[in-house]
This record gives structure tokens, C-alpha cells and sequence, in this order.
């Protein structure tokens, strides 16, 4: 089975204090995505990569940048926290190359920032 | 981004009642998938549809893709406890052959026993 890990299920940080997601996935994936969920807005594409030390914008990027150094690791960072950035952040892969397009997603991880 | 609308946003049904979500679309969408995020969970993918018209099943829900693949719908029959949750469709795009999804709105259904 696929295995997204979220590092941290529950985090609650400060304004202004510069945030780190961490993601992990053990399939050998070639995309992975960043999305946040709200209440009424669904699922909200941030950032995605299709390669290593590639990534490309979704639909709502700003206040937020990412990091792909290793094939198997998506890190969304989160500059200076601000309080409409609480939110469940949800990571996701999937094979990519054409040939599958099935996403797996994380645990999620929730964010409070205060 | 490509707009996904997705009713209704909830629903609340009788335990053996059945439950529809619609999702539409103002441009043609190339397939469409369907996921399932249990309370406190993740989304979990349920199916994909490609083809214009198609009609899948999957014990007691059917999914279908509109003729003009302008829209699509998950219907459940006699709902079971177990079928709580939100129910979310995801527009496929293709950005250089990688594929990239664009989410609905969602819609939760809870289950009256």
C-alpha cells in the first residue's frame, strides 16, 4: 500500500513564526501535491511537483513556498504564519509519467496559528 | 482554476434512504474522479470516470459521467452508517502529460439511524 506520512498531525504557532509541513511518501512517487481544506471551500491545491527541485503554483500560493530536494519528500513552508493560514494541510502523491493518476493523500495535519 | 461546483454541500438522510451529490461543470472535463473522506480522515479515492456517458457501479453506489462530460453524479443506495462522510469530485487536468486535480466543494452526508 501507498504510505503518505505527515510529520505532525497537530501544530498551533504564532504570527509571524516561519512554519515547516514535512511529507513523505514511500512509492516512488513522481508528483506530489499540497492542498488545504476549509469548511465549505473543499480541497484547495497550494503547490505540486512533478520532479525533484521542481515545483509549479496551484490555485492559491501566496504566503506559502515549497521544497522538493529528495524524490520522496514534499515540504510546504509557510514563511510568516498568519492566522487565515489555520487550516488542515493535506499532502498527496501520485505515480505520475502517464501512468496513473490515482492521489493518495496524508493523515493531514491541522494547523492553529494564534 | 477550472471551477468544480458540487451540491448540495450537505445532507442529512434516514439510515436505508438514498443520497445523490451532482458535480457541474461550465467546460467539458477530461475525466473526472470521485473520493470519499470518512470524519477525521483523509480522501480516499473511490473511482475514476473517463468515458462520455459511462455509468460505473460499485456495490450499492453508482457513479456516472454526463453525456457531454459537462457534469457528474455519485448516487448511494439505502444509505448504511458507513456511508458517512463528505464525498468530494476532482476534475483531472493535464499539465504536460502529469496529471493535476482540481477538487469540488464536497458534499457531507450524515446519516439519521
Amino acid at each position: 500500500d501507498v504510505k503518505v506520512t505527515q510529520s505532525s498531525r497537530y501544530l498551533v504557532k504564532r504570527t509571524g513564526e516561519k512554519v515547516f509541513l514535512e511529507c513523505v511518501q514511500d512509492m516512488d512517487h513522481e508528483n506530489m501535491f499540497w492542498y488545504r481544506q476549509d469548511p465549505g471551500l473543499g480541497l484547495r491545491l497550494i503547490y505540486f511537483s512533478y520532479d525533484v527541485k521542481m515545483k509549479e503554483k496551484g490555485d492559491i500560493p501566496e504566503g506559502y513556498s515549497v521544497s522538493r530536494e529528495k524524490k520522496e519528500r514534499f515540504s510546504l513552508i509557510l514563511e510568516s504564519a498568519s492566522t487565515n493560514q489555520t487550516s488542515m494541510y493535506l499532502c498527496a502523491s501520485s505515480l505520475g509519467g502517464g501512468h496513473g493518476n490515482t492521489i493518495y493523500f496524508g493523515e493531514g495535519s491541522w494547523l492553529t496559528v494564534v | 482554476g477550472q471551477q468544480v461546483m458540487q451540491i448540495p454541500q450537505y445532507q442529512h438522510v434516514q439510515e436505508g434512504e438514498d443520497f445523490t451529490t451532482y458535480c457541474n461543470s461550465s467546460t467539458t472535463l477530461s475525466n473526472i474522479q470521485w473520493y470519499k473522506q470518512r470524519p477525521g480522515g483523509h480522501p480516499v479515492f473511490l473511482i475514476q470516470l473517463v468515458k462520455s456517458g459511462e455509468v460505473k457501479k460499485q456495490k450499492r453506489l453508482t457513479f456516472q459521467f454526463g453525456e457531454a462530460k459537462k457534469n457528474s453524479s455519485l448516487h448511494i443506495t439505502a444509505t448504511q452508517t458507513t456511508d458517512v462522510g463528505t464525498y468530494f469530485c476532482a476534475e483531472v487536468g493535464s499539465n504536460f502529460g502529469n496529471e493535476k486535480l482540481t477538487f469540488g466543494t464536497g458534499t457531507r452526508l450524515t446519516i439519521i439511524p
